[in-house]
């Protein structure tokens, strides 16, 4: 079965450095989404990305935030600068076009720490 | 700003007993509905996804059933198995826009 996927599974980085965050989403998929959980909260919503650009993007994602599809396959989430609490899971997912293609494929997520 | 909220938090039955799972949302113009699960330290698994049209989606032992007037989606598993331990996410994707909103969960467990 097709799956996204996400490297690397965890990243380590101290407070003010850049961080990228890489997935492959399924491969005839259109849309495309990073979420992401703090320990012990709800998912929360980032961004989607559609016909190479965003096409919404949730308060969290301000200027620190950026993301690109650089190549077909590849969905990449940058953090310029990082802060503590950027730590957290931070999930890729995507899905296709249409009513019957609506469900959301997440990866397994990339577990972020700063420090 | 949609609100999704889900109950009970954790749930501990035995085995072959029926799971309900409750979420609700303050927004009742959603789009749809989706149901996932959450393995510790894992990503989300899509198990039903409602279309705002529909009353209900079956998979198997899954049913979930979606009442948009009064906010409410229900999520059932049938005779439930040790396998089925995990963390069950209810998210709602509103009208006009691809963001889901998610509730915090149910953590199940089943005891053998």
């Amino acid at each position: 079965e097709p799956e996204v996927t996400q490297t690397p599974s965890h990243q380590v980085t101290q407070m003010g450095q850049e961080v990228i965050l890489r997935c492959v989403p399924i491969s005839n998929h259109l849309y495309f989404y990073w979420y992401r959980q703090i320990l012990g909260q709800k998912v929360e919503f980032l961004v989607s990305f559609y016909n190479n650009e965003i096409s919404e993007k949730s308060e969290i994602f301000d200027d620190q935030f950026s993301v690109e599809r650089p190549d077909g396959s590849n969905f990449t989430l940058k953090i310029r600068s990082t802060k503590l609490e950027d730590s957290a899971m931070y999930f890729c997912a995507s899905s296709g076009q249409g009513i019957s293609n609506e469900k959301l494929f997440f990866g397994s997520g990339t577990q972020l720490s700063v420090l | 700003k949609q609100e999704v909220t889900q109950i009970p938090a954790a749930l501990s039955v035995p085995e072959g007993e029926n799971l309900v799972l409750n979420c609700s949302f303050t927004d009742s113009a959603i789009y749809n509905l989706q149901w996932f699960r959450q393995d510790p330290g894992k990503g989300l698994t899509s198990l039903l996804l409602i279309q705002s049209s529909q009353r209900e989606q079956t998979s198997g032992r899954l049913n979930a059933s979606l009442d948009k007037s009064s906010g409410r989606s229900t999520l059932y598993i049938a005779a439930s198995q040790p396998g089925d331990s995990a963390t069950y996410l209810c998210a709602a994707r509103k009208e006009g826009n691809r963001k889901f909103t998610f509730g915090m969960g149910t953590q199940v467990r089943v005891k053998l």
